[in-house]
């Protein structure tokens, strides 16, 4: 079946430092999604991106689909305290109408 | 108030109990999710429905199943709780746009199995 896989599982940085979290699926995908999840909190939604090669940016968070619509990222720039929390993907394929979360990251940010 | 309610928000239960994990929505929409959230895991769908005439399994239905009794309304069970079904449940929703719907979740349903 499809799967979503996201690297690094962890990630710790030092506040102002950058953050990368990477997205891999086994299938083609129409369209995915990130979410953030707050410590103790649930998942939110933050963006969607659906075009092949899209980049879209929210302030100092950067997130880019993959020229073969099996891979994203999300790139934070110069991180805060705020930023904590598990990061997830979620990916959808044609036809299917349901996404399938990957792995998450979970950031730490000390300050 | 919240637009996607679970309830209980924490259950302890013993092996071999059964427990139900029921959640509503305000928000209309017509689609509704179960999500299990382990360790390393990150969300995994146990179920999801359509519409209330609409029941389909996820990634690990196994030793679940799930009642849609209103558009609203979305339940888990648990028929006989075992130990590794310890984890932090998520109902969710969405739109029946199919260009992409953004997923609404609930606050969450810990479940710790004894």
């Amino acid at each position: 079946g499809q799967q979503v896989m996201q690297i690094p599982q962890y990630q710790h940085v030092q506040e102002g430092e950058d953050f990368t979290t990477y997205c891999n699926s086994s299938t083609t995908l129409s369209n995915i999604q990130w979410y953030k999840q707050r410590p103790g909190g649930h998942p939110v939604f933050l963006i969607q991106l659906v075009k092949s090669g899209e980049v879209k940016k929210q302030k100092r968070l950067t997130f880019q689909f993959g020229e073969a619509k099996k891979n994203s990222s999300l790139h934070i720039t110069a991180t805060q305290t705020t930023d904590v929390g598990t990061y997830f993907c979620a990916g959808i394929t044609s036809g299917t109408y349901k996404y399938i979360f990957g792995t998450g990251t979970r950031l730490k940010v000390l300050a | 108030d919240a637009d996607v309610t679970q309830t209980p928000r924490n259950r302890i239960t013993k092996t071999g109990k059964r427990i139900m994990l029921e959640c509503s929505q305000t928000k209309g929409h017509d689609r509704m999710y179960w999500y299990r959230q382990d360790p390393g895991l990150g969300l995994r769908l146990i179920y999801y429905s359509f519409d209330v005439k609409d029941i389909n399994k996820g990634e690990i239905s196994d030793g679940y199943s799930v009642s849609r009794q209103a558009q609203a309304k979305f339940s888990l069970s648990l028929e006989s709780a075992i130990p590794n079904q310890t984890a932090l449940y998520f109902c969710a929703t969405s739109d029946s746009w199919t260009g992409g719907n953004t997923i609404y979740f609930g606050e969450g349903s810990w479940l710790t199995v004894v």
